[in-house]
C-alpha cells in the first residue's frame, strides 16, 4: 500500500521569504501523481500543484515549485516570496496513475505554516 | 468550474444519535467521494462513487455509516448511531473536468457531545 510522509508538523517563514516543505512517499507503482494541497483555516481544500511521475521536470506554479526526486521517492514544494495569505495547512497528497483520474487520494500528515509579518 | 456544496457547515449531537451529511457536487461530475478529517491529519477515504455505484468502500465503518448517491449527483452520508470517536471534518469531493484533481468541499465540521 502506498504511503505519504509529512515529518514537519510545524513550519514558519519570514513573510517574502522563501520556505521548504518536506514529502517523502512510498510506492512500488511506477506511474503516479503527487500534489500538493492548501487548506487555510476556512477548511476548503485547494490544489497548489501538481506532478506526474513520469515528467522528469519539476512543475511551478507562480510562485510555488517542487522538487520531485523519484528515486528517492521525495517531493518537497517551495514557496518563494512567502505571503500571509499562504499560511494553511499543506498536505502532500498521492495518486495512482491509471486510465481514469478517478483513483482516491492518499495524504500525508500536513504541515501547518506559519507566515511572520 | 463549479464547485462542491457540502451542508450543514457545522453539526452539534450528542453521542448515540443518528446525524446526517448532504454533497451536492454541482456540475454533475460522475466520480464522487467522502473523506474523514481528523483534527490535525490528513483527510481518509470513507467512500468512492462512480455514479450511483459504490466502487471502494473498504474504509467506511458499515456497523455504523452508510451513503447513498441516488441519480449519481446528490450524496448523503449517514451516521447511525454516533460516538464520540467521530468527532471531525466530513469532506466531499469531485473530480474536476478532463485530467484535473479533485475539487473539495468546505466540509461539515462533526461535534460529539
Amino acid at each position: 500500500a502506498q504511503t505519504v510522509t509529512q515529518s514537519q508538523p510545524e513550519m514558519s517563514v519570514q513573510e517574502a521569504e522563501t520556505v521548504t516543505l518536506s514529502c517523502t512517499y512510498d510506492t512500488s507503482e511506477s506511474d503516479y501523481y503527487l500534489f500538493w494541497y492548501k487548506q487555510p483555516p476556512s477548511r476548503q481544500m485547494i490544489l497548489v500543484i501538481r506532478q506526474e511521475a513520469y515528467k522528469q521536470q519539476n512543475a511551478t506554479e507562480n510562485r510555488f515549485s517542487v522538487n520531485f526526486q523519484k528515486a528517492a521517492k521525495s517531493f518537497s514544494l517551495k514557496i518563494s516570496d512567502s505571503q500571509l495569505g499562504d499560511a494553511a495547512m499543506y498536505f502532500c497528497a498521492y495518486r495512482t496513475y491509471g486510465s481514469s483520474n478517478t483513483g482516491k487520494l492518499i495524504f500525508g500528515q500536513g504541515t501547518t505554516l506559519q507566515v511572520k509579518p | 468550474e463549479a464547485g462542491v456544496v457540502q451542508s450543514p457547515r457545522y453539526k452539534i449531537i450528542e453521542k448515540k444519535q443518528p446525524v446526517a451529511f448532504w454533497c451536492n457536487p454541482i456540475s454533475g461530475h460522475n466520480t464522487l467521494y467522502w473523506y474523514l478529517q481528523n483534527l490535525g491529519q490528513g483527510p481518509e477515504l470513507l467512500i468512492r462513487y462512480e455514479n450511483e455505484e459504490a466502487v471502494d468502500d473498504s474504509q467506511l465503518p458499515k456497523d455504523r455509516f452508510s451513503a447513498e448517491r441516488l441519480k449519481g449527483v446528490d450524496s448523503t452520508l449517514k451516521i447511525q448511531p454516533a460516538e464520540l470517536g467521530d468527532s471531525a471534518v466530513y469532506l466531499c469531493a469531485r473530480t474536476g473536468q478532463g485530467d484535473q484533481p479533485q475539487h473539495f468541499g468546505d466540509g461539515t465540521r462533526l461535534s460529539i457531545l
